[in-house]
C-alpha cells in the first residue's frame, strides 16, 4: 500500500526550530518529486517547498532562506527543517507525493509557532 | 506567480444538484490544473488531474474541463458524500499555487 506518514510536529517558540519527517511506504521516494504543504485554520491550502527526482528544491518566497528540504534515499524519507519560526507558520503540513498527479497525501502534523 | 481564483467561495445546493466550480489563473498553465476534495480533518484527495483526467477510483458523476486560463469542475448530481471544500491547484510551474476554495454546503 502507498502511504506517506509525517512526524516531528509540535509546540515550538518563535524563532526556533523544527524538523519534520515523512516516511514513505509502497513506493521509491526518489523516484518522483514530493512537496510539502501546509494548512492553517483560516487559510487555504499553502505549497510550501518541493524537491524534484533530479535533487533540485524550490521554496515559496513566504520560507525561502529558513527552510530546507531534503530527502534520503536509504530511509525512504523526506524532512523538511524549519527554522526562525514564526506565528505565520503554525498550520498542519502535509507531505505530498508527485509532479502533475498528486495523488498521495500523508495525514499531517501539526506544528504551533508560539510563546 | 500565478494566482488562482475559485469561485464561488461558498454554494449551497440539495442532492441530486448539478454543481459548477470555477477556477481562474491569472497567466496560462495549459491543462496543469487539479482538482481536490477535502473533508474536515482529512487531507486533500485528488479527484481531476491534468485539468479533465479522473483519478483511479474516482466517481464518474466529477469531471473537470479547460484549459489555458479558465477551468471547471462539474459534479453531475450532487451526492450527500460530497459535501466539503474543494480546491483547484496549479502544476504548470513553481511555486506551486492553489485556488482559496469553495465550501459546498447542504442547502
Amino acid at each position: 500500500e502507498v502511504q506517506l506518514v509525517e512526524s516531528g510536529g509540535g509546540l515550538v517558540q518563535p524563532g526556533g526550530s523544527l524538523r519534520l519527517s515523512c516516511a514513505a511506504s509502497g513506493f521509491t521516494l526518489s523516484s518522483y518529486d514530493m512537496h510539502w504543504v501546509r494548512q492553517d485554520t483560516v487559510k487555504s491550502l499553502e505549497w510550501v517547498s518541493g524537491i524534484d527526482t533530479t535533487g533540485d528544491t524550490y521554496y515559496a518566497d513566504s520560507v525561502k532562506g529558513r527552510f530546507t528540504i531534503s530527502r534520503e534515499k536509504a530511509k525512504n524519507s523526506l524532512y523538511l527543517q524549519m527554522n526562525s519560526l514564526r506565528g505565520e507558520d503554525t498550520a498542519v503540513y502535509f507531505c505530498v507525493r508527485g509532479r502533475n498527479l498528486n495523488d498521495c497525501w500523508g495525514q499531517g502534523t501539526l506544528v504551533t509557532v508560539s510563546s | 506567480d500565478i494566482q488562482l481564483t475559485q469561485s464561488p467561495s461558498f454554494l449551497s445546493a440539495s442532492v441530486g444538484d448539478r454543481v459548477t466550480i470555477t477556477c481562474r489563473a491569472t497567466q496560462g498553465i495549459s491543462s496543469k490544473l487539479a482538482w481536490f476534495q477535502q473533508k474536515p480533518g482529512k487531507a486533500p484527495k485528488l479527484l481531476i488531474y491534468v485539468a479533465s483526467a479522473l483519478q483511479s477510483g474516482v466517481p464518474s458523476r466529477f469531471s473537470g474541463s479547460g484549459s489555458g486560463t479558465e477551468f471547471t469542475l462539474t459534479i453531475g448530481s450532487l451526492q450527500p458524500e460530497d459535501f466539503a471544500t474543494y480546491y483547484c491547484q496549479q502544476v504548470n510551474s513553481y511555486p506551486r499555487t492553489f485556488g482559496q476554495g469553495t465550501k459546498v454546503e447542504m442547502k
